[in-house]
C-alpha cells in the first residue's frame, strides 16, 4: 500500500538557518505529493504540491521537488523565521486517470521550532 | 468565500457513548473527507463522501459512520466510544472527488474518558 516516511523530529533551528525536512514515499503508480503545515491549535494548511515527476512546488519561500528516481519530496527553505515554527506533514494522494483519488496518506509529521 | 468549519471545537465523552461531529464544506465543494489525528501522529483517512454517497473508506470499524447532506455539509458519527478514539478529527473539503487539493477545517478535539 501507499506510505510516507518523514525524518524524525523535532527539528530546532536558529532564525535565518537553512531548513531541510526529508520525505520519502512508497506508492503504486504516480501519486501527487504535498506538504501541509499545522500551526498550534489549528487544522492543516496546504503549503505546496507537485503532481508529476520533476515538478517543483513552492510557496512562502519553501520548495520541494518531486524526485521519482529516489521516491522523495524533501522540503527546503533557505532562511527560516520564528513564524515558521509548526508541524510539517508530507502527504501523497493516488492519481487515477489524471485526477487524484482524493485520499491523502500522511507521514507522521516533523515538529519545527525556530528560535530568534 | 467561507472556509471549512467544524463543530464543536472540543468535547469530552464517556467510554461507550456516541458522538456526532459536524462539518460545513467550503463553498462550491461537493466532496468531504474525514481524518483522525492521534496525538503526535499524522492524520489517518476515515472515509470520503461525494454527492451524499460514501466514496472510499480507510481502515476504521463500522462504528465510525458518516452522512453528507444535499448542501454538502457532513457528519461523522462514532458509536460505542473507546479511549483510543481520543483524537483530533479533521474534515477536509475538495472541489470534486478527484481534486488534488483539499482544504481542512480547524478540527474537533475529542477526549474519551
Amino acid at each position: 500500500g501507499n506510505s510516507v516516511t518523514q525524518m524524525e523530529g523535532p527539528v530546532t533551528l536558529s532564525e535565518e538557518a537553512f531548513l531541510t525536512i526529508n520525505c520519502t514515499y512508497t506508492a503504486t503508480g504516480y501519486p501527487s505529493l504535498f506538504w501541509y503545515v499545522q500551526y498550534p491549535g489549528e487544522g492543516l494548511q496546504l503549503l505546496l504540491k507537485a503532481t508529476k515527476a520533476d515538478d517543483k512546488g513552492s510557496n512562502k519561500g519553501f520548495e520541494a521537488t518531486y524526485r521519482k528516481e529516489t521516491t522523495s519530496f524533501h522540503l527546503e527553505k533557505g532562511s527560516v523565521q520564528v513564524s515558521d515554527s509548526a508541524v510539517y506533514f508530507c502527504a501523497l494522494a493516488r492519481n487515477a486517470g489524471g485526477t487524484s483519488y482524493g485520499k491523502l496518506t500522511f507521514g507522521q509529521g516533523t515538529i519545527l521550532t525556530v528560535h530568534p | 468565500e467561507t472556509g471549512v468549519t467544524q463543530s464543536p471545537t472540543h468535547l469530552i465523552k464517556t467510554r461507550g457513548q456516541q458522538v456526532t461531529l459536524r462539518c460545513s464544506s467550503q463553498s462550491g465543494h461537493n466532496t468531504v473527507s474525514w481524518y483522525q489525528q492521534a496525538l503526535g501522529q499524522g492524520p489517518q483517512f476515515i472515509f470520503q463522501y461525494y454527492r451524499e454517497e460514501e466514496n472510499g473508506r480507510g481502515n476504521f470499524p463500522p462504528r465510525f459512520s458518516g452522512l453528507q447532506f444535499p448542501n454538502y455539509s457532513s457528519e461523522l458519527n462514532v458509536n460505542a466510544l473507546e479511549l483510543d478514539d481520543s483524537a483530533l478529527y479533521l474534515c477536509a473539503s475538495s472541489l470534486v472527488a478527484g481534486a488534488t487539493e483539499a482544504f481542512f477545517g480547524q478540527g474537533t478535539r475529542l477526549t474519551v474518558v
